[in-house]
């Protein structure tokens, strides 16, 4: 089975700072993986995905992830938080597979508060 | 492209009755999937359909149905509506490959008393 873990329900920093939202997966074969963005009252948005090749990911709105396979980590990065960041941020993971093989697996989310 | 949209936006319901959420996505996509949301547990994925006339169950099936008669539209019944589904309900579709990102809709916040 697939499984998603974000440890940490809140993360405050302060504008201008770097952020950083972990997340770890565990699967039985190569993953892939999407952070997705919830802002108050909307359906999630789509901010990055790794399916192969370079470890280092970059998506939307100045967001990047970094792939680990041997700590099973791929953390949601950006260099200078701003305000607008505020969200709801979720992980997910997909393995390819026969039967479920295109179900996404969401972790709990992180709650993202930056602060002026 | 309107792309993923849902109706209604609220719907509070009595227990013991039913009613259908609606999804309909614009995209030629042929994967969709209902999701419900609650505090501290992420989205959890209900039914979904890689096809038209395809279903299948997903985490929490239980007293949901769903039918897939078009690629657009992809409805989600709840039979006999009980206070443990109230909750926000995602509607998301997205190419069949499974390598793409999913595509959400606005969602319907249901409350059941």
């Amino acid at each position: 089975a697939q499984s998603v873990a974000q440890p940490e329900d809140q993360v405050n920093v302060a504008e201008g700072n770097p952020l950083t939202v972990k997340c770890t997966y565990s699967v039985s074969g190569n993953p892939y993986l999407f952070w997705y963005v919830q802002y108050p009252n909307r359906g999630l948005q789509f901010l990055l995905k790794y399916i192969t090749g370079d470890n280092l990911v970059k998506g939307s709105y100045g967001f990047e992830a970094e792939f680990n396979k041997s700590q099973t980590s791929f953390h949601l990065k950006k260099p200078s938080a701003l305000v607008s960041d505020s969200a709801l941020y979720f992980c997910a993971v997909r393995i390819l597979s026969s039967g479920s093989a295109r179900q996404l697996t969401f972790g709990s989310g992180t709650q993202l508060t930056v602060l002026p | 492209n309107a792309g993923v949209t849902q109706t209604p936006k609220f719907q509070v319901l009595k227990t013991g009755q039913s009613m259908t959420l609606q999804c309909a996505q614009d995209m030629n996509h042929e994967y969709m999937s209902w999701y419900r949301q609650d505090p501290g547990m992420g989205l959890r994925l209900i039914h979904y359909s890689v096809g038209a006339g395809i279903t299948d169950q997903g985490e929490v099936p239980n007293g949901y149905n769903v039918s897939r008669s078009t690629t657009e539209d992809f409805p989600l019944r709840l039979l006999s509506a009980a206070p443990s589904q109230t909750s926000v309900y995602f509607c998301a579709s997205s190419f069949r490959t499974g390598v793409g990102e999913q595509y959400f809709g606005p969602g319907t916040r249901l409350t059941v008393t």
